[in-house]
């Protein structure tokens, strides 16, 4: 199994410019989620997703969309980027709706806005 | 901000030593979790302690956690080289929003062999 898989892994866009990142998981997890982490702050929750058809905002939401295509996939755009939004970002999954259990990771997608 | 804090920020310690990080959260929770990530990689969760819980072991590492103080510690027994990562506890159920797992900002540990 490939757990949770992101792409792209890296991604150059300038300013203004629009692009989204994918994320796949094959574990048949209900939540999914998208963080961002940043040197010093840790990871900031952007948007997430309880089950498929629902979506929520998280902690930093400001300049994103999110879709939850199906249960397999949720996509994060940025439809005007901005060198505050040069981060990595990491998509993830749990089985349960709520936040009881763990989270399982991408290995990350690093994006720099010029 | 609603991120716990993570200390020591960064930690060096000899391979054998104990290695202790403490976090602390903002509001209530119903669990606490410790993640480690390796330089470059994703996270990869250690351990979960529910919020009637005091005490949990796994392994090397043994979990507190202090819902009267709203903070928690790790504990990594006879560390090892490999045991180099950042370690970051996250708070679930935060602040009664049950779908919600807020992170605290990290422990650089550096394990000198």
């Amino acid at each position: 199994n490939a757990g949770v898989t992101q792409t792209p892994k890296f991604q150059v866009l300038k300013t203004g410019q629009s692009m989204t990142l994918q994320c796949a998981q094959d574990m048949n997890h209900n939540s999914m989620y998208w963080y961002r982490q940043d040197p010093g702050m840790g990871l900031r929750l952007i948007y997430y997703s309880a089950s498929e058809g629902t979506t929520d905002k998280g902690e930093v939401p400001n300049g994103y969309n999110v879709s939850r295509l199906n249960k397999r996939e949720f996509s994060l755009r940025l439809e005007s980027a901005a060198p505050s939004q040069t981060s990595v970002y990491f998509c993830a999954s749990s089985l349960l709706a709520t936040a009881t259990g763990e989270l399982f990771f991408g290995e990350g997608s690093r994006l720099t806005v010029l | 901000s609603q991120q716990g804090e993570e200390d020591p920020q960064a930690l060096s310690i000899q391979e054998g030593e104990n290695a202790t990080m403490n976090c602390s959260y903002k509001t209530s929770i119903n669990n606490l979790q410790w993640y480690r990530q390796n330089s470059g990689r994703g996270l990869v969760h250690l351990i979960l302690i529910r919020s009637n819980e005091r005490e949990k072991h796994s392994g090397r590492l043994r979990v507190t956690l202090d819902t009267s103080k709203k903070s928690s510690s790790l504990l990594i027994t006879a560390s090892r080289a490999a045991d180099t990562a950042s370690y970051f506890c996250a708070g679930g159920g935060y602040g009664g929003a049950t779908n919600k797992l807020i992170f605290g900002t990290g422990t650089l540990l550096a394990v000198q062999p």
